[in-house]
């Protein structure tokens, strides 16, 4: 069974630092995802990673996997109070149609 | 274009009692997704529906059932609420029924069981 783990679990930061968030998962899959929630809402689409060595970036977070690994990482530039949320790495089962979600990261950026 | 839209936004029940939850996918997309969202167990898979059938269901006991209509939308059904029902449901869609297309996630349904 597909396990995904996230860490930390609970991140504080200060404004304008840098921090990466960790996902690592237990089996190959066909693409991973990032996903954003702010409290009490829905969840944003952030990036899709479909292969090895996939960077990809919007503002200030980037999103690298590595296949071999089994490890994706979130990594956040310079942070700002509105990067505050949690997030969720996933990966998506082949042919089960579902995504297995990591226990989410919360984030919380300080002046 | 619109999104996935889900209702009600809120739902509170009784034990015992059935809720019926409901969504519907963005335009073009066959595929729906259920997940539920309950506090200090993140985010666990419950279905997946595709052409109007249920191709995968997660470890959820039968209570939980649901169907898709012709148009694509879905009904979440559960019956027999428990307190530990109590959760964020949330449906997804997805333009195929395959794993290589993101899943784009509604509002959600917060049902509390009383």
């Amino acid at each position: 069974e597909l396990k995904v783990e996230q860490n930390p679990l609970f991140l504080s930061m200060q404004e304008g630092k840098n921090y990466t968030i960790y996902c690592n998962y237990s089996t190959t899959s066909d693409r991973l995802y990032w996903y954003r929630q702010d409290p009490g809402k829905s969840l944003e689409s952030l990036f899709v990673l479909l292969s090895n060595g996939a960077v990809k970036q919007e503002g200030r977070l980037m999103a690298s996997l590595d296949t071999k690994a089994r490890l994706s990482t979130l990594h956040i530039t310079a942070a700002v109070h509105d990067l505050s949320a949690t997030y969720f790495c996933a990966v998506a089962n082949t042919n089960a149609g579902k995504s297995t979600f990591g226990d989410g990261t919360t984030l919380t950026v300080k002046p | 274009e619109a999104g996935v839209t889900q209702s009600p936004t809120h739902l509170i029940k009784t034990r015992g009692q059935q809720a019926t939850l409901r969504c519907s996918p963005i335009s073009g997309h066959t595929s729906v997704y259920w997940y539920q969202q309950a506090l200090g167990l993140g985010l666990q898979f419950l279905l997946w529906y595709d052409e109007g059938e249920e191709r995968n269901r997660g470890n959820f006991p039968p209570r939980f059932s649901g169907r898709q209509f012709p148009n694509y939308s879905s009904e979440l059904n559960v019956n027999a609420l428990e307190l530990e029902d109590s959760a964020l449901y949330l449906c997804a869609s997805s333009f195929r029924g395959y794993t290589t297309d993101t899943q784009y996630f509604g509002p959600g349904t917060r049902l509390t069981v009383l």
